[in-house]
């Protein structure tokens, strides 16, 4: 049973760099998430996809930050021109369906110099 | 809005100490209710959940009840082990909000 993986675990950049993650949830799990935390925080919701399409974003989410899950399978979070309030792990998680437990992968950390 | 308040840490225990860490919730719905935990370089793990009022979810010796008069799913441990320190969040999912609320997060340290 794999669980959700991300990829990389770490990246660091430099300021005005764009920076891509990857997020492949648990299989046939249709509904996956991402959730930012910083340090000494809980984890804040960004957005989330049911399949390919995505629902909702947060304000959080700036123009900078864009998501995708082009088939409905892995996820990708892109944040461009980076800032150093970027800085922070980058979770993301899935679940089965509606309401179901949402199961959260490793994180990428990404830290913004 | 809906939004969640955690007893502060750090928490320090001897092993085989009382654990309780406080959880207050305010929601505009009927939320389900969770404790999540996460170990040092591991991600975050369900410890247990508790979906309508006077639920108690439990997992691992842990215990937690909806008490929805008080607005509260306080985290409860007869016995910690040293294997319990970690970081525990309590989170809240809103049905039709699609997504959690945490709070900010305990650090339990337990030592020998």
């Amino acid at each position: 049973d794999t669980g959700v993986s991300q990829n990389p675990r770490h990246k660091i950049t430099k300021r005005g760099q764009n920076v891509t993650f990857r997020c492949d949830p648990i299989s046939e799990h249709n509904r996956l998430y991402w959730y930012r935390q910083t340090l000494g925080q809980g984890p804040e919701f960004l957005t989330y996809f049911q399949n390919e399409a995505q629902l909702e974003k947060s304000r959080l989410l700036s123009d900078r930050f864009s998501a995708e899950r082009p088939k409905g399978s892995f996820s990708t979070l892109e944040i461009q021109r980076t800032e150093q309030g970027d800085s922070a792990m980058y979770l993301c998680a899935s679940s089965l369906a509606v309401a179901e437990t949402q199961y959260f992968g490793p994180g990428t950390r990404l830290l913004v110099l | 809005g809906n939004s969640v308040t955690q007893m502060e840490g750090p928490v320090t225990l001897s092993e085989e100490a009382f654990l309780t860490i406080n959880c207050t919730y305010t929601a505009t719905g009927y939320p389900s209710l969770f404790w999540y935990v996460q170990y040092p370089g591991e991600g975050l793990q369900l410890l247990l959940k508790a979906t309508k009022a006077d639920d108690k979810g439990s997992n691992k010796g842990f215990e937690a009840t909806y008490r929805k008069e008080t607005t509260s799913f306080h985290l409860e441990k007869g016995s910690v082990q040293v294997s319990d320190s970690a970081v525990y969040f309590c989170a809240l999912d809103d049905f039709g909000n699609e997504k959690l609320t945490f709070g900010t997060g305990t650090r339990l340290t337990i030592i020998p």
